[in-house]
């Protein structure tokens, strides 16, 4: 079976660095995305690894190593806004994402 | 309007209902995606279209159908609700199967 694992809550303070898990085993690969996710709306793309290594964009960085199957986000300066949950997606063999449960990041002053 | 537009915002309905979903993208992708999102699970993918006059089923296509007539415009019917169904539904969009894929703001809808 297809399955994404990444830890259903985490807590972090305001301005601290905070990185959150996504283990994977699907049915082939092309591609992990993480998104974000503010409670009521709709989620929005963050990010995107193919290859192997980190992928840096302001704040935000996702890393990927495949043949762990493993992949991290990791965020930086952590602001209140930031308090969202973080889904990770994986695109298998027959080009769908498979989708995580999602990681509630709660942010504290 | 830009972006993704879902209809209606929440809806409560009636077992045995019939019901129709819309969503509306003006961004002229090809690909387009119905999801239900209930709590403690992810994403799962109802129906997709790779393209106008293509669908496909997804992970949890049983008691749903789409349609592609158009570009723009990919509706989800729920042919007789039952309580189960009860979800938010995401509306999704990408150029393509291979690009990140934009969502709509959702239809929170319940079946009683």
């Amino acid at each position: 079976g297809q399955n994404i694992d990444q830890p259903t809550e985490m807590t972090a303070t305001e301005g601290a660095i905070v990185q959150i898990n996504c283990t994977y085993q699907t049915s082939g690969f092309n591609g992990l995305f993480w998104y974000q996710q503010h409670a009521g709306e709709a989620p929005t793309f963050l990010s995107y690894n193919v290859l192997d290594g980190l992928e840096e964009k302001g704040r935000f960085s996702s890393f990927l190593s495949r043949s762990k199957g493993y992949s991290y986000l990791l965020l930086k300066e952590l602001q209140m806004k930031d308090s969202a949950s973080y889904l990770c997606a994986v695109r298998d063999s027959n080009y769908q994402l498979i989708w995580g449960a999602g990681t509630k990041l709660i942010i504290k002053p | 309007i830009a972006g993704i537009t879902q209809a209606p915002t929440s809806q409560i309905l009636a077992a045995g209902r019939r019901m129709t979903l819309r969503c509306t993208q003006d961004m002229r992708h090809n690909a387009m995606y119905w999801y239900r999102q209930d709590l403690g699970l992810g994403l799962r993918l109802i129906h997709y279209s790779n393209t106008a006059g293509t669908t496909g089923k997804g992970e949890v296509p049983d008691g749903y159908s789409v349609s592609r007539a158009n570009t723009d415009d990919f509706p989800l019917t729920l042919a007789s609700a039952v309580p189960s169904q009860t979800s938010v539904y995401f509306c999704a969009s990408s150029e393509g199967p291979n690009n990140e894929q934009f969502f709509g703001p959702g239809t929170r809808l319940t079946v009683l």
